[in-house]
């Protein structure tokens, strides 16, 4: 199936640092969207974007989605404890039903 | 609104032995799906459906069936489990396929 390669996989951050994930595809991507999972629970939607270029912030998040449609970052700073989790990215391919691709995920832990 | 519900939470299941994972939303969004959660592979779509009456196969489909009656239900069933269903369970639903999705609790389910 198709692929979105996520990296980081892991982070260990001391609380106040900024933070930095991103997400690559050979695949155009019509929609990226960026998820939050804390233990025990489903992803939550961070932010969702929609146009090649567009850089879209929630409070200390900002993601971009790449000129290419090819790629997506997420950063998050002056990080927290409760930023705790595992981030993943998704994305609708273009010309697809629509359906989402998950990345592998990026576990962050934070160091009060 | 309750959101999307899933019942059970934990479940164990011997080889061989069927069950029905239940999915339901009050927010009367078409589309519904189910993903599984394995370590290390972030989530991979296993049925969808995009109104009462219509489903389809996803990523990883083998194994599990999915009916959609009501636009309020979508449960997935394991005819015969096998040590490889162990994983966790997502469902999720969004008013179509192009918009956000939103995620269940999840089942984490143990087959021995």
């Amino acid at each position: 199936g198709q692929q979105l390669n996520q990296s980081p996989q892991s982070m260990f951050i001391q609380e106040g640092e900024d933070v930095s994930m991103n997400c690559t595809s050979s695949s155009i991507f019509n929609t990226w969207l960026w998820y939050k999972q804390e233990p025990g629970e489903g992803p939550v939607l961070l932010i969702a974007l929609y146009k090649a270029g567009e850089l879209t912030s929630n409070g200390r998040l900002t993601a971009q989605f790449g000129i290419t449609r090819k790629d997506s970052f997420l950063n998050i700073s002056a990080s927290i404890p409760s930023d705790v989790g595992i981030y993943f990215c998704a994305g609708q391919l273009r010309g697809s039903q629509g359906n989402l691709i998950f990345g592998k995920g990026t576990k962050l832990s934070v160091k009060p | 609104n309750a959101g999307v519900t899933q019942t059970p939470k934990f479940q164990v299941l011997k080889t061989g032995q069927s069950m029905t994972l239940q999915c339901a939303q009050d927010m009367n969004h078409e589309y519904m799906s189910w993903y599984r959660q394995d370590p290390g592979m972030g989530l991979r779509l296993i049925h969808y459906s995009v109104g009462a009456g219509i489903t389809d196969q996803g990523e990883v489909p083998n194994g599990y069936n999915v009916s959609r009656s009501t636009t309020e239900d979508f449960p997935l069933r394991l005819l015969s489990a096998a040590p490889s269903q162990t994983s966790v369970y997502f469902c999720a639903s969004s008013y179509s396929v192009a918009d956000t999705q939103y995620f269940g609790p999840g089942t984490r389910l143990t087959v021995l």
